[in-house]
């Protein structure tokens, strides 16, 4: 079965600094990759995908993901944290399965912003 | 912009009592998805429903759980007899069957979840 590690439950940054939320995936055929992002009392929200089109994938509200088969990463990455981005990142995986197309998501990543 | 829906936003419930949570999907989507999250814990996958039928489901999707579409709008969850374990939020989600691009790498649209206490 396909799967995604989330490293680090919790990532603490200063506002304005680099955020980096890591995802590695477990797949032996190419994988659909997500990050969702989930604001508190929220329901989850798409923040990109990565398409084999290209392997930098760039999201909503600045947010962008590097697709390194090499790796088998997909990192999410931001270059300067504003405090809105304070919430928890889910990485997906998205597969066929008996038929199907399943989803699965990694643990999660509680990102903190320090003003 | 389409989007699911979800009825109730926050629903209490007696321990043994069942209840029903309500989603209406984006119209075109033809596959519908449960999760659940217990608080501070990881989103977890329920079940998935295609053609009319269940499709998958998790260890988690016992015999107390069950899906049901209807009308051909309405995605329902449905616990017989809600346990105290059962308290958490649940998300329906629904895809489309293929993307803009035409291949079947979609995302799932999420709904904003049903927050499900137990007491």
């Amino acid at each position: 079965a396909q799967s995604v590690t989330q490293l680090g439950s919790h990532v603490s940054v200063s506002e304005g600094a680099l955020v980096l939320l890591r995802c590695n995936y477990s797949s032996s055929v190419p994988p659909y990759l997500f990050w969702y992002v989930q604001y508190p009392n929220q329901g989850l929200q798409l923040l990109l995908k990565y398409t084999s089109a290209a392997t930098l994938v760039k999201g909503i509200n600045g947010f962008e993901a590097e697709f390194k088969k090499s790796e088998t990463s997909f990192h999410l990455t931001k270059p300067s944290a504003h405090m809105s981005d304070a919430a928890e990142y889910f990485c997906a995986v998205s597969y066929f399965s008996g038929g199907y197309q399943k989803v699965t998501f990694g643990t999660g990543t509680k990102l903190q912003v320090i003003p | 912009e389409p989007e699911v829906t979800q009825t109730p936003s926050h629903q209490v419930t007696q321990m043994g009592q069942e209840v029903i949570l309500r989603c209406v999907p984006i119209s075109n989507h033809l596959y519908f998805y449960w999760y659940r999250q217990i608080l501070g814990q990881k989103v977890e996958f329920l079940v998935s429903f295609y053609n009319n039928e269940i499709s998958e489901k998790s260890e988690i999707f016992d015999d107390q759980f069950s899906v049901e579409r209807p009308d051909g709008s309405n995605f329902t969850l449905k616990i017989r007899s809600t346990k105290l374990e059962d308290s958490a939020m649940y998300f329906c989600a629904s895809r489309a069957f293929t993307g803009t691009d035409g291949t079947s790498n979609t995302e799932a649209f999420f709904g904003q979840g049903t927050r499900l206490t137990v007491v």
